[in-house]
């Protein structure tokens, strides 16, 4: 079984710019949440998704925003971008509840120059 | 403020030695708590997950300790191989109504020598 998938896997971006990043889970999970991880640093929690609904959001501004479409992919979108928003952007996948498992899908590494 | 701090921020041993990383949280309510290892470039995989009535949990040469009462918890990892160089993270879950939200600790640096 294919564990979760993230595409792409680089990018390079200029500030102002915008960028989608997209995750599918693994087959069966029903829940997507997304992370991102600066250079020396843990993750960092941006959104949790659950059949296709917010279930919990980081502090994150406004400039982030997701959604998870109906086979349970998601899309990550982050607008008007910042040198500062370089980072490795994690995806993990579960099934449901507070006790399950979440696994990480290998990340997308964003540049902003 | 709920956060997760880690010590020592990293550390180095020899192979096989045995060693004993630490995670303080200030997360409330708690619902659970992870050690995940990440190693370099790769997303964070999953050691243990400890809820409030746990005290240890092991996973082959990983043992996990969860003090609820003092928020604190320990990883220790036994008989120390060069695999077991990676980054380990803490990982506590917070509930708020339906809402769940996770806050990671910054991780220990570990590097394994022969």
């Amino acid at each position: 079984d294919a564990g979760v998938t993230q595409s792409p896997t680089h990018l390079i971006k200029t500030r102002g710019q915008h960028v989608t990043l997209r995750c599918s889970p693994i087959s069966g999970h029903k829940s997507v949440s997304w992370y991102q991880q600066v250079l020396g640093q843990g993750p960092q929690f941006i959104f949790q998704y659950y059949e296709k609904e917010e279930r919990g959001r980081g502090n994150f501004p406004d400039r982030f925003s997701a959604r998870q479409f109906p086979n349970y992919s998601s899309e990550l979108n982050v607008n008007a971008l910042l040198l500062g928003d370089s980072a490795l952007y994690l995806c993990a996948s579960s099934l449901e509840g507070l006790r399950a498992e979440q696994y990480f899908g290998p990340g997308t590494r964003l540049t902003v120059t | 403020k709920n956060q997760v701090e880690q010590s020592p921020q990293s550390l180095i041993i020899l192979e096989g030695k045995n060693c004993t990383l630490q995670c303080n949280y200030t997360v409330s309510p708690f619902s659970n708590l992870r050690w995940y290892k990440q190693d370099t470039g790769r997303g964070p995989v999953s050691l243990t997950i400890m809820t409030f009535s746990e005290n240890t949990k092991s996973n082959g040469r990983y043992t996990a300790t969860l003090d609820a009462d003092t928020k604190q918890s320990s990883l220790h990892i036994t008989a120390s191989q060069l695999s077991d160089s990676a980054s380990y993270i803490c990982v506590v879950t917070g509930t708020s109504g339906s809402a769940r939200q996770l806050t990671f600790g910054s991780g220990t640096q570990l590097t394994v020598l022969p």
